[in-house]
């Protein structure tokens, strides 16, 4: 079985800051993949970036970029310039490439802008 | 122009009734997906669907079932509505095999009361 775990329930940043969240996962496959979803109070599920396990680069979208750290089975987003839209729910996943395709999620992180 | 889209947004309903939640997809993926995303925000799989196999996560009742009338339709069934369901359920696709993003619809919160 595999399992996504973030260890921050909460956390704040101030406008214009950067904040770095935290997600460690377990699989025993070697073919996956990592993403960051961001759900606003819309409940809407947007996907922020995403990893492929296969590639040593750490992906970057524009202000977000991730820290993959293969070996140690941790994969970290950081908000650069943090801005009042970027408050939401933030939740790790996982997908392996076989067994549906399916997404194994974190507990989520709430994070909090500070004008 | 909706990529995934789910109805209804909301719905109420008591206890022991049988309930239908319509997904539809239009961006021509193979497969389609539920998640329950419980009171405290935590998001589980509930089934994987194409058009050759359907995988279920062991935990979910079987008074849940999806039916697929075709490949853009992914509608979840369930029976005999327990105070426990009450969540946000959200549809999902994706086209299977390498970069396979999963686009989710919006949702629809459930209600048992």
């Amino acid at each position: 079985a595999q399992t996504v775990t973030q260890s921050q329930p909460e956390m704040s940043v101030q406008e214009a800051e950067t904040v770095t969240l935290s997600c460690t996962y377990d699989t025993s496959e070697s073919d996956y993949y990592l993403f960051w979803y961001k759900q606003p109070p819309s409940r809407q599920m947007i996907l922020v970036i995403r990893q492929e396990a296969y590639k040593q680069q750490n992906a970057t979208e524009n202000r977000f970029s991730v820290n993959f750290q293969k070996a140690a089975k941790s994969f970290s987003l950081k908000i650069s310039d943090s801005q009042l839209g970027d408050a939401a729910m933030y939740f790790c996943a996982l997908m392996n490439n076989n067994a549906g395709n399916m997404l194994t999620f974190g507990g989520g992180t709430r994070l909090m802008v500070k004008p | 122009d909706t990529a995934v889209s789910q109805t209804p947004k909301y719905l109420v309903t008591q206890m022991g009734n049988d309930k239908s939640i319509k997904c539809e997809q239009n961006l021509g993926h193979d497969t389609m997906y539920w998640y329950k995303q419980d009171s405290k925000k935590f998001l589980k799989i509930m089934f994987s669907y194409n058009n050759k196999e359907l995988i279920i996560n062991e935990t979910v009742p079987n008074r849940f079932s999806p039916k697929s009338p075709d490949k853009a339709h992914l509608n979840l069934h369930i029976n005999s509505l327990e105070l426990g369901d009450s969540a946000v359920y959200f549809c999902a696709s994706s086209q299977l095999g390498r970069k396979s993003e999963q686009y989710f619809g919006p949702g629809t919160r459930l209600t048992v009361t």
